[in-house]
């Protein structure tokens, strides 16, 4: 079984700063990582996700993250921030043989102004 | 852009009715899944559907629980006797297949409150 851990619940951040959402996951087999956003009273939107090759993946809005086996982390990042990026983050991982998502508690990221 | 459309967007029920939750997934997509998300805690898999059938299914999707696929378009999630823990945001999405590592698009969502 896969499971994820986030290791902040709660990240305030001033606009225009960068900020960085952490993710370490758990499993015994390969996996493929995947980063929703939930913006206010709407649905899960993906923002990223790692298949394979190059462990730097870039997502929408200028959110990118980074895989790293050995640590097994995908941390999530954006360099500068706007009100607009105000959700939560949610970091998922799926087994390569087995469709469902492990979702971590996730991430409530508060950009102020 | 194809999205995953769920309905109705909220939907409040007495404690033993019966509801339905309804989902038209991306058109081209042959992997369905139901997940919920009680207040404050994590998303939660409930089922996974390939062919017409169950592909997998966690604790959480007992004898209550049922889903359907009545036609090309739609799938549901059927309560048959709601109880109070039930109450959560119901997602559901889906998938393509395998090809892009199974990448699950999701819905807005059906938030149930049982009273």
């Amino acid at each position: 079984a896969q499971s994820v851990t986030q290791l902040d619940s709660q990240v305030p951040v001033f606009e225009e700063a960068p900020v960085e959402l952490r993710c370490n996951y758990s499993s015994s087999v390969s996996v493929y990582l995947f980063w929703y956003v939930q913006y206010p009273n709407q649905g899960l939107q993906l923002l990223l996700k790692y298949l394979s090759g190059s462990t730097l993946v870039k997502g929408i809005n200028g959110f990118e993250a980074e895989f790293n086996k050995s640590q097994t982390s995908f941390h999530l990042r954006k360099p500068s921030v706007h009100i607009s990026d105000t959700a939560e983050y949610f970091c998922a991982v799926s087994a390569l043989n087995d469709y469902k998502l492990s979702f971590g508690a996730g991430t409530t990221v508060t950009v102020r102004a | 852009e194809p999205e995953v459309t769920q309905t109705p967007s909220h939907q409040v029920t007495q404690m033993g009715q019966e509801v339905i939750l309804r989902c038209v997934p991306i058109s081209n997509h042959l992997y369905f899944y139901w997940y919920r998300q009680i207040l404050g805690q994590k998303v939660e898999f409930l089922v996974s559907f390939y062919n017409n059938e169950i592909s997998e299914k966690s604790e959480i999707f007992d004898d209550q629980f049922s889903v359907e696929r009545p036609d090309g378009s739609n799938f549901t999630l059927k309560i048959r006797s709601t109880k109070l823990e039930d109450s959560a945001m119901y997602f559901c999405a889906s998938s393509e297949g395998p090809s892009q590592g199974n990448t699950q698009y999701f819905g807005p969502g059906t938030r149930l409150l049982v009273l």
